[in-house]
Parts: C-alpha cells; structure tokens; sequence
C-alpha cells in the first residue's frame, strides 16, 4: 500500500542554523501539507501546497519556513533559522485531489526536530 | 473560530470494558471530520471520515458516529493493542479550498489485560 515517508525521522540541530524537512508523498496525490505537533500539544496546520504554490499558510508559518517540491517526488519544508520553540514533530501529508468532498490526509511518520 | 475539543484527556480501562470517546466541534459549515490513531513517536493513521450527522462507521473493535455538534469513537472490548492517543479533526466547508485540518488534542487510551 502506498505511504508517505518523510527522512530524516530524527534531526538535531544548533539555534539559528537552517535545516531542510524532506518528504516523498503518494505519487498520485496532488495537496501537500505540512503540520507540526510540539510534545503534549495538539497537531497544527502549518502550510498546503497545490500546483507549485502555497495555497494556504497559518500565523506559525512565518518568513522563516519555505516550502519547496524540487521535482516530481520530493516534498520539503525548510526552516532558515531554527529556534528553541521550533522543536517538534513535523508531519507530512497529502490527498489526491481537493474537490467537493472532503478528502482523507494521509501521514507520513514524521521527523523530530530538536534545535539546541 | 473552529475549534474541536476531545474528552476525556486520557481513559484507562480494562481489556474487554467498552466505552466511548468524544469530540465536540464548532466549525463554520463541516465538509469532514476524521478519527485518526496516533501511536507514540508515530504519525496519525486514518481510521475513518465521517460527512453529515446521522452517519456511523465501523472497523473492527471501532465504530464512529457524528451528529450536528459532536462525535463518538465507540471502542467495543478493547484489547491491549487498541492502546494509543485518539485524535479527532475537522475539516471546514468555509476554510478555504485547501481542506486543512483543525485537530484536538486527542484522548490517551491505555487498555490494560
């Protein structure tokens, strides 16, 4: 069955360094989302991705995250300059098409994020 | 402003004692809301999607039901392995085109043998 993956599953990384969140969402899904879930809190929207552009962003995701997909696979998130606060669990997700029904996300495993 | 809240916060039962989870919700129009199962250090796993009050869906041990304010995740003699954190989400019809999903922040069920 086809899933979404996402590596690294762990990163550690020092207070004002860039880091870059990868993920391979299912080949024929054409949204990309990617939430964060901070240790005992609930899972938030971060950014959706459609057709090359954002379609929409929340208040988290300020001018120090971007999103990319490089090529026809990949799916990043990257933060220029990471804070002790972006520590997390960074989710990945994806549906094949945003119609008129509501269509099922499905997650990848996630990667923790520890900035020191 | 949309928001989903889940009670209890966390629930311990005994193999084989059936209870119930619920999600309450307040959103501008619902287009879906998702019962999803998260095991610790994992990412959320699809257990179902439910559109309009009145429906239920069922898998195994799990059965979901929706009306206009709330919904129940129905856990039938659970087993050890049912143990995990139980979050419920929403998606709003007027929330933009790109179905985001509002989460709460999930029940934690231990079931014990």
């Amino acid at each position: 069955e086809p899933e979404v993956t996402q590596t690294p599953s762990h990163q550690v990384t020092q207070m004002g360094q860039e880091v870059i969140l990868r993920c391979v969402p299912i080949s024929n899904h054409l949204y990309f989302y990617w939430y964060r879930q901070i240790l005992g809190q609930k899972v938030e929207f971060l950014v959706s991705f459609y057709n090359n552009e954002i379609s929409e962003k929340s208040e988290i995701f300020d001018d120090q995250f971007s999103v990319e997909r490089p090529d026809g696979s990949n799916f990043t998130l990257k933060i220029r300059s990471t804070k002790l606060e972006d520590s997390a669990m960074y989710f990945c997700a994806s549906i094949p098409w945003s119609g008129g029904n509501a269509d099922t996300q499905y997650f990848g495993p996630g990667t923790r994020l520890t900035v020191l | 402003e949309d928001q989903v809240t889940q009670s209890p916060e966390a629930l311990r039962l005994q193999e084989g004692e059936s209870s119930s989870l619920n999600c309450s919700y307040t959103v501008s129009g619902l287009r879906g809301l998702f019962w999803y199962r998260q095991d610790p250090g994992k990412g959320p796993e699809f257990l179902f999607t439910l559109y309009s009050a009145g429906e239920e869906k069922e898998k195994e041990r799990l059965k979901a039901t929706l009306t206009k304010k709330e919904s129940f995740l129905h856990i039938t003699a659970p087993k050890p392995e049912d143990s995990a954190t139980y979050l419920c989400a929403v998606q709003a019809a007027l929330g933009g085109a790109t179905n985001k999903l509002i989460f709460g922040t999930g029940t934690l069920l231990a079931v014990q043998p």
